[in-house]
């Protein structure tokens, strides 16, 4: 158990709808990423927070967005969602933001959108 | 733009044998990570490997790391069927002061008994 915690840990919805992931990194992290996990593209980065605010950007759609909020917890925002957008979501925390700070993966979401 | 091949991506072996992978990166990094995930499992940190030369081992598992080559090597030693399991290396990349992991595809460990 790596202490990051994600809910839920499955959602099943449908194309066109609108889900909230929800990520509390461990205790004393300041910094949250979030990663997708698809049988198309594998494992990507998608966005980084560290202390509410955003830090790094990868390849995240227009249609998600994240924050993370004073108790540093993280939500991730999925919309007009697609087929293609079924994956296993991650969050994971490091302690600081900058380099040589080991990232710590939580149980993940699953999102199915049919 | 980094890219981080692994090699192979599926193997089946047979318990008691022994095995080698492969984890190929194209842009200079001084660290690499191994995780196990476990179907339908979050990522499990196996190894942080900090600097060229390290050596890391941990029960039936060796991992190395060759900055010069850009190259990482995972040694399963006298394999069995537990450590079935899809096997990720990742390097970070650095960008304005922050990091983001860039992990290979994934090798699919089959341990048949």
């Amino acid at each position: 158990d790596s202490g990051v915690t994600q809910t839920p840990k499955h959602l099943i919805t449908a194309t066109g709808q609108r889900v909230t992931l929800r990520c509390s990194p461990r205790s004393g992290d300041l910094s949250v990423y979030w990663y997708q996990q698809s049988l198309d593209q594998g494992l990507q980065f998608l966005i980084q927070y560290y202390n509410g605010e955003e830090r790094a950007k990868g390849n995240i759609l227009e249609r998600f967005s994240a924050q993370q909020f004073p108790d540093l917890h993280s939500e991730l925002n999925l919309s007009s969602l697609e087929l293609g957008d079924s994956a296993l979501y991650f969050c994971a925390s490091s302690v600081q933001a900058g380099v040589r700070n080991e990232q710590f993966f939580g149980p993940g979401t699953r999102l199915t959108v049919l | 733009e980094l890219k981080v091949e692994q090699n192979p991506l599926f193997l089946s072996m047979q318990e008691g044998k022994n095995y080698t992978i492969y984890c190929n990166y194209s842009t200079t990094s001084d660290r690499l990570y191994w995780y196990r995930q476990d179907p339908g499992k979050s990522l499990e940190s196996l190894f942080v490997l900090l600097s060229n030369g390290a050596v890391k081992q941990e029960g039936r598992l060796m991992a190395s790391l060759d900055t010069k080559a850009r190259l990482s090597t995972l040694h399963i030693t006298a394999a069995v069927h537990d450590l079935s399991a899809t096997y990720f290396c990742a390097v970070p990349i650095t960008r304005g002061g922050s990091e983001k992991l860039v992990f290979g595809k994934g090798m699919k460990l089959t341990v048949n008994p």
